[in-house]
């Protein structure tokens, strides 16, 4: 696509739910990253894909937390058991491999009632 | 571990004017680039300008402009003719490049200035 898609672009779900969250990134971007956006925190790294495989996942803040890529492409971050900490805007992006510029979607903002 | 300070929350500046923004970093390493990126309200991060760490001339983009400062870690953002159109949250990144040469890795960021551009 043009640009990095995210859905869905707003989430609104009940305490101890799951959910999932989904990045499509530019197509031929082999790295993949989701970021956290909270009120008081910034922006947080939560964990980075070179392809299929994640190098680096020292950001996801706890076991609840998990994110895979598949085809090198979607990735999907789930959330199991919801807690009210969790509620954020949650930015995924993409880059080339090659290339320093990340670019970003539009982010998915999660609110856990 | 890297850190980046953006100590303006909040700054506001009338439209044509210039405005400059703050950032500092720190950190051990010696090759890196250092990013400004916008945020409008439609939240979409928007890259404004970059400049590697290993050039000292100071990189441009129309009307954005740096102030790098290498010994300082001082990395500030000079926007000239100010339009409403820029009014947003500005995030100062730090990005270490990998020592295999990629340098996709992850982006560490300042905590954000909400620059307000007044008619």
């Amino acid at each position: 696509g043009a640009g990095v898609s995210q859905s869905p672009s707003n989430k609104v779900t009940e305490k101890g739910k799951d959910v999932e969250l989904r990045c499509d990134p530019i197509s031929g971007h082999t790295a993949l990253y989701w970021y956290r956006q909270s009120l008081g925190q910034g922006l947080e790294f939560l964990i980075y894909f070179q392809g299929n495989s994640a190098p680096d996942k020292s950001g996801l803040p706890s076991d609840r937390f998990s994110a895979e890529r598949t085809g090198g492409s979607v990735s999907t971050l789930t959330i199991q058991r919801t807690q009210q900490e969790d509620s954020a805007v949650y930015l995924c992006a993409s880059s080339f491999y090659m290339n320093t510029e990340a670019f970003f979607g539009q982010g998915t903002r999660l609110t856990v009632v | 571990a890297q850190t980046v300070t953006q100590s303006q929350p909040e700054m506001s500046v009338q439209e044509a004017e210039t405005v400059t923004l703050s950032c500092t970093y720190d950190t051990s390493e010696s090759n890196y680039y250092l990013f400004w990126y916008k945020q409008p309200p439609s939240r979409q991060m928007i890259l404004v300008i970059r400049q590697e760490a290993y050039k000292q001339q100071n990189a441009t983009e129309n009307r954005f402009s740096v102030n790098f400062q290498k010994a300082a870690k001082s990395f500030s953002l000079k926007i000239s003719d100010s339009q409403l159109g820029d009014t947003a949250m500005y995030f100062c990144a730090f990005m270490k490049l990998s020592n295999s040469g990629g340098s996709n890795y992850k982006l560490t960021f300042g905590k954000g200035t909400l620059l307000t551009v007044n008619p």
